[in-house]
């Protein structure tokens, strides 16, 4: 079955200290991944993709994400969070050229910055 | 700026009663979804749409209704038969029905049964 996994329900980060937010997927096809951002009471933000190619991809805001294929995860990082980055974060996964009604998203994981 | 607008920003709604939350984008994309969200579930697709006068069932489309008249609107009707319908509500449209680049959202319904 299709699934996506983050482990961590909620994540509590000092300012300035790194961050990692994990995802684990299972899907039988070539992976499309996706890592979303909601702040309270708003819609999702794209934060970043992957498609193919350099498994290290860069996105808006400072985050970036690594595709391991051999571990299915495609874990989002940030080297040094600020107090606006306190928001839920959501890992998604698709298909590539079936359409996007077939994205599976994550339950989301919620980052809490303390000062 | 091009964008997806969703509107009400809150909504409640009576028991027996239908109601229409507004999803309209100016982004020219081809494709269309609504999504329901509730606390630690993550996104559930209830409709989506990839093209104009057509549309399909996602997962939990039982007491939805929706339609695609014009490609910048895709309208979502909470039947009374939506036994539980009290979440937040988020549009969502993409560039292209068959790739799949991600979406753009738009900022949310809250609908509440009062």
């Amino acid at each position: 079955a299709q699934s996506v996994t983050q482990p961590d329900i909620h994540i509590t980060v000092s300012e300035g200290a790194s961050l990692e937010l994990r995802c684990n997927y299972s899907y039988g096809a070539t992976p499309y991944l996706f890592w979303y951002v909601q702040s309270p009471g708003q819609g999702l933000q794209l934060l970043l993709k992957y498609f193919s190619g350099d498994t290290l991809v860069q996105g808006i805001k400072g985050f970036e994400a690594e595709f391991k294929r051999s571990q299915s995860s495609f874990n989002l990082r940030k080297p040094s969070v600020h107090w606006s980055d306190a928001a839920e974060y959501f890992c998604a996964v698709g298909a590539g050229n079936t359409g996007g009604f077939k994205t599976i998203f994550g339950a989301g994981t919620r980052l809490f910055v303390k000062a | 700026d091009g964008g997806i607008t969703q509107s009400p920003k809150y909504l409640f709604r009576k028991e027996g009663q239908n109601v229409t939350l507004s999803c309209e984008q100016n982004l020219n994309h081809d494709a269309m979804y609504w999504y329901r969200q509730d606390p630690g579930q993550g996104l559930r697709l209830i409709y989506y749409s990839q093209i104009v006068n057509d549309f399909q069932k996602g997962d939990i489309a039982e007491g939805y209704s929706v339609s695609r008249e014009k490609k910048e609107s895709f309208p979502l009707t909470v039947t009374s038969a939506q036994k539980n319908p009290t979440a937040f509500y988020l549009c969502a449209s993409s560039r292209e029905a068959r790739l799949n680049y991600g979406y753009t959202f738009g900022s949310g319904t809250r609908l509440t049964v009062v």
